[in-house]
């Protein structure tokens, strides 16, 4: 099974401020994967897939990078609505795995 | 509007069994592999199972195989999970979700339905 790891798993920033997740493959999975943000008692939504590309509609202010084992998800000017917890998933292979999540939380 | 809906969570004692349903509407449900995805309460997500377009083919995360069966009808638009032999570690929201537009990524889910196993 693929081991996805994020860091950090809590971040306290200001609206703003630039901010940067990190996910880290176990073993390498290309370009798939994709980053999800949940609010709290919502099912998930879809920001970033194949690691760079934006979902329709997603502000461009969410991006993503990386391939192979490393991957990031940036937020340029966090607004409020972007404070959520945000996962990682890998597509490459069964199981889905997930990351553990990022809780982003208002400073 | 494409769309899915879950039900069919309650509270069950250990050892019970529990049938999930998700129906789907606004889109050609045969086209599309199926997942469940649940969250225990406070925790991260978890990917259980997935299965194909004609349900030939089925996944399961290590921790669930020979106690959930998933399936689907696709005459009715609806998936199932089966949940047999239910431990207090199954105790979350269980969500349907699908790669509607997006290869293999799920971009459309149900709003989940809580599954408590407890005595």
């Amino acid at each position: 099974d693929i081991h996805l790891t994020q860091s950090p798993s809590f971040l306290s920033a200001s609206v703003g401020d630039r901010v940067t997740i990190t996910c880290r493959a176990s073993q390498g999975i290309s370009d798939y994967l994709a980053w999800y943000q949940q609010k709290p008692g919502k099912a998930p939504k879809v920001l970033i897939f194949d690691a760079s590309t934006l979902q329709s509609g997603v502000p461009s202010r969410f991006s993503g990078s990386g391939s192979g084992t490393e991957f990031t998800l940036t937020i340029r000017s966090l607004q409020p609505e972007d404070f959520a917890t945000y996962y990682c998933q890998q597509v490459n292979s069964y199981p889905r795995t997930f990351g553990q999540g990022t809780k982003v939380e208002i400073k | 509007e494409v769309q899915l809906l879950d039900s069919g969570g309650g509270l069950v004692q250990p050892g019970g069994s529990l049938r999930l349903s998700c129906a789907a509407s606004g889109f050609t449900f045969s086209n599309h592999a199926m997942n469940w995805v649940r969250q225990a309460p406070g925790r991260g997500l978890e990917w259980v199972s997935a299965i194909g377009g004609s349900g030939a083919t089925t996944y399961y995360i290590d921790s669930v195989k020979g106690r959930f069966t998933i399936s689907r009808d696709n005459s009715k638009n609806t998936l199932y999970l089966q949940m047999n032999s239910l431990r207090a570690d199954d105790t979350a929201v269980y969500y349907c979700a699908t790669s509607y537009s997006i290869s293999y990524v799920f971009d459309i889910w149900g709003q989940g339905t809580m599954v408590t196993v407890s005595s």
